[in-house]
């Protein structure tokens, strides 16, 4: 079956490196997403990964997949008060259609 | 370009009316979905379209929920009777479905809030 976890809440200082981690348990998937949530608003896509990839970076953004432990992270670099938000992780299966999201993650950055 | 456009924004209605929530997805974009997102369920799939296909209504909570998508481009989500948990913020995405980009963009949602 399909389930995505993450941990509910993060704080982080600014400038420091923040960690956001997800588990899944569908070992068919094939895409895994990360959006960020600003208040009020929708779903930003900040990045994803293929499954067949272990690591995909961009700017300040790394993304880490286990594939074996079904394990999900995002690491945002150098992080900024303008990070705070909620973000999701999900994943896409096989050829269904829907993405599967995790519960959120709030990050909230402090100076 | 312009994104995913959802409207209206904000929607308060009395229990036991109708809504019609509305989607513009982004122009050449195949497919169109709806999610949920409330607090104690978090973000719910609730319909896909894809093309001419049948749709895949498979996350719709009830009967309550409908949608359609007309000429392949708009869609409206309609609930009929509704109820105070169907009070959520109403997603909708639309994807290129191309090989190589199946990534779904979001638009701002809808607020319902059901009184």
């Amino acid at each position: 079956g399909e389930d995505v976890e993450q941990s509910l809440f993060l704080s982080v200082r600014e400038g420091d490196s923040s960690v956001i981690n997800c588990t899944y348990t569908d070992s068919s998937s094939t895409y895994l997403y990360w959006y960020k949530q600003e208040p009020g608003a929708g779903l930003q896509l900040l990045t994803y990964i293929f499954s067949n990839m272990d690591m995909k970076q961009d700017q300040r953004l790394t993304v880490l997949l286990n594939k074996k432990d079904k394990h999900l992270s995002l690491r945002i670099a150098d992080t900024q008060t303008g990070d705070s938000a909620i973000y999701f992780c999900a994943e896409r299966t096989g050829t269904a259609s829907k993405l599967t999201f995790g519960t959120g993650t709030r990050l909230q950055v402090t100076l | 370009g312009a994104g995913v456009s959802q409207s209206p924004s904000n929607k308060v209605t009395e229990k036991g009316k109708d809504v019609e929530l509305r989607c513009d997805p982004i122009s050449g974009h195949t497919a169109l979905y709806w999610y949920r997102q409330s607090l104690g369920q978090g973000l719910e799939f609730l319909i896909y379209f894809q093309g001419n296909s049948a749709p895949d209504k498979s996350g719709l909570p009830s009967d309550r929920f409908s949608a359609e998508r007309t000429g392949g481009s708009v869609s409206t989500l309609t609930i009929q009777r509704t109820q105070q948990e169907d009070s959520a913020v109403y997603l909708c995405a639309s994807s290129p479905r191309l090989a190589g980009d199946d990534t779904q963009y979001f638009g701002p949602g809808t607020r319902l809030t059901v009184l």
